[in-house]
């Protein structure tokens, strides 16, 4: 069964520092990988996306994720952390038999909180 | 509107009433999501519609649960006689398909609440 692991609960950083939140997967066939971020009483709003190419993905707000297969993992970094930055924030995995019926059924994982203290 | 709209967003139901959920999706966009997210939980899908048809109802919990897009544009997710467990927040997303690549665009959700 297709599955996101996001380990932590919730990610302590510092204003400046690089943060790190980890998703891991498991899905038959290429894997589509997604991350979104929540921001309390709002909708998810979708940061970047993994199709195929190059394994190191920009997205907005200056976030980037680097997939690796061989450790079927989607790290979301961001090198300088802003207080801004602090929401919940989810990964998510493209359902392969969706995708024979044209449409993108995410599973997502169960959310980091992530904290960054001034 | 630019984004996906939703309403209300919030809605207190008492045990065993009926509930009707809207969704607005981005103009244009032929698929439209609906997930359920619970406290502390990432959203589950429930159904999705490709215009007005409604190719995937596999998440919808039970048979109190029925979703609607009868024009291919607005949706309404109905519940009926709701009971404590479906208390969540229902999000709708709306996309353009693209061979199964495109990205998902999310409404506000809705905030059940159900004594």
């Amino acid at each position: 069964a297709q599955s996101v692991a996001q380990p932590e609960d919730q990610v302590n950083v510092a204003e400046g520092n690089p943060l790190t939140v980890k998703c891991t997967y498991s899905v038959s066939g290429n894997p589509y990988l997604f991350w979104y971020v929540q921001y309390p009483n709002r909708g998810l709003q979708f940061l970047l996306k993994y199709i195929t190419g190059d394994n190191l993905v920009k997205g907005s707000y200056g976030f980037e994720a680097e997939f690796n297969k061989s450790q079927t993992s989607f790290h979301l970094k961001k090198p300088s952390a802003l207080v801004s930055d602090s929401a919940l924030y989810f990964c998510a995995v493209r359902e392969p038999h969706s995708f024979s019926g044209g449409y993108n059924k995410l599973i997502f994982g169960a959310g980091t909180r992530l904290a960054v203290h001034p | 509107g630019a984004g996906v709209s939703q309403s209300p967003r919030y809605k207190v139901a008492k045990r065993g009433q009926d509930v009707a959920l809207r969704c607005d999706p981005i103009s244009g966009h032929v698929s439209l999501f609906w997930y359920q997210q619970a406290l502390g939980q990432g959203p589950e899908f429930l159904t999705y519609f490709q215009n007005e048809a409604q190719l995937d109802k596999s998440g919808l919990p039970s048979d109190r649960f029925f979703a609607e897009r009868p024009e291919g544009s607005v949706s309404t997710l109905k519940i009926q006689r709701t009971q404590q467990e479906d208390s969540a927040v229902y999000l709708c997303a709306s996309s353009l398909p693209l061979g199964g690549t495109d990205t998902q665009y999310f409404g506000p959700g809705t905030r059940l609440t159900v004594l």
